[in-house]
């Protein structure tokens, strides 16, 4: 079935670093939105990008379709960035949701 | 079979009309959200609840509300159906704090 893994589940950084996350996804997908889920539950939508390359703030989307992964980088990362983030896939089947990488941005 | 139900499939109504979806998870998760989902697939976060709170979208139009009888059901109402409102509404479950949900198979809302 459809499936979605994201890396790494967890990632600790000093204020200031980049942050890169990574969403593989196992066919194509018709829609990928990434998400921002805050320590207080929150959910928020960031990007969608199904291909290519997305920029909003500090924050960049990659996708290469044909390789089935995409990324998303924080630059600069501030400690209000800290919270999970969640790659959702749209493929032919259904939405699948990743497990999410936690971030988490040190002063 | 554990999985996350809805109903109906599918609803027509007119403008004005009081609408309600039913959703029911059955995977053991203490929080359960509706999005609402555009032409695009884009999905739009409407709702998150769990037994501890509600946190709504802001955005949200106050004429949806969600409704609750246990950990296991997430209702949807819409009080006063507009055409925008023509929709996919999917309801999703997770575990509180675990990042990955599951969703159910949408309720598609014509509005005429």
């Amino acid at each position: 079935g459809q499936q979605v893994q994201q890396s790494p589940a967890s990632l600790v950084l000093q204020e200031g670093e980049n942050a890169e996350l990574q969403c593989n996804f196992s066919s194509t997908a018709t829609q990928l939105q990434w998400f921002y889920q805050s320590p207080g539950g929150s959910l928020v939508s960031l990007l969608s990008n199904p291909s290519g390359t997305k920029h909003t703030g500090r924050l960049t989307s990659t996708t290469v379709t044909k390789e089935r992964r995409s990324s998303l980088h924080i630059s600069s990362s501030q400690t209000t960035d800290s919270g999970t983030y969640l790659c959702a896939f749209h493929g032919n089947e259904k939405i699948t949701f990743g497990a999410g990488t936690k971030l988490t941005i040190k002063p | 079979e554990t999985a996350v139900f809805q109903t109906p499939n599918y609803h027509v109504t007119q403008v004005g009309n009081e609408v309600s979806f039913n959703c029911k998870q059955t995977l053991g998760h203490d929080t359960m959200y509706w999005y609402k989902q555009d032409s695009k697939k884009l999905l739009k976060i409407m709702f998150s609840y769990n037994n501890k709170q509600l946190i709504v979208n802001e955005t949200v139009p106050r004429r949806f509300s969600p409704q609750s009888s246990d950990k296991a059901h997430l209702n949807l109402r819409i009080k006063s159906v507009e055409p925008e409102d023509s929709a996919v509404y999917l309801c999703a479950s997770s575990f509180w704090g675990g990042g990955e949900q599951y969703f159910g198979p949408g309720t598609r809302l014509t509005v005429l």
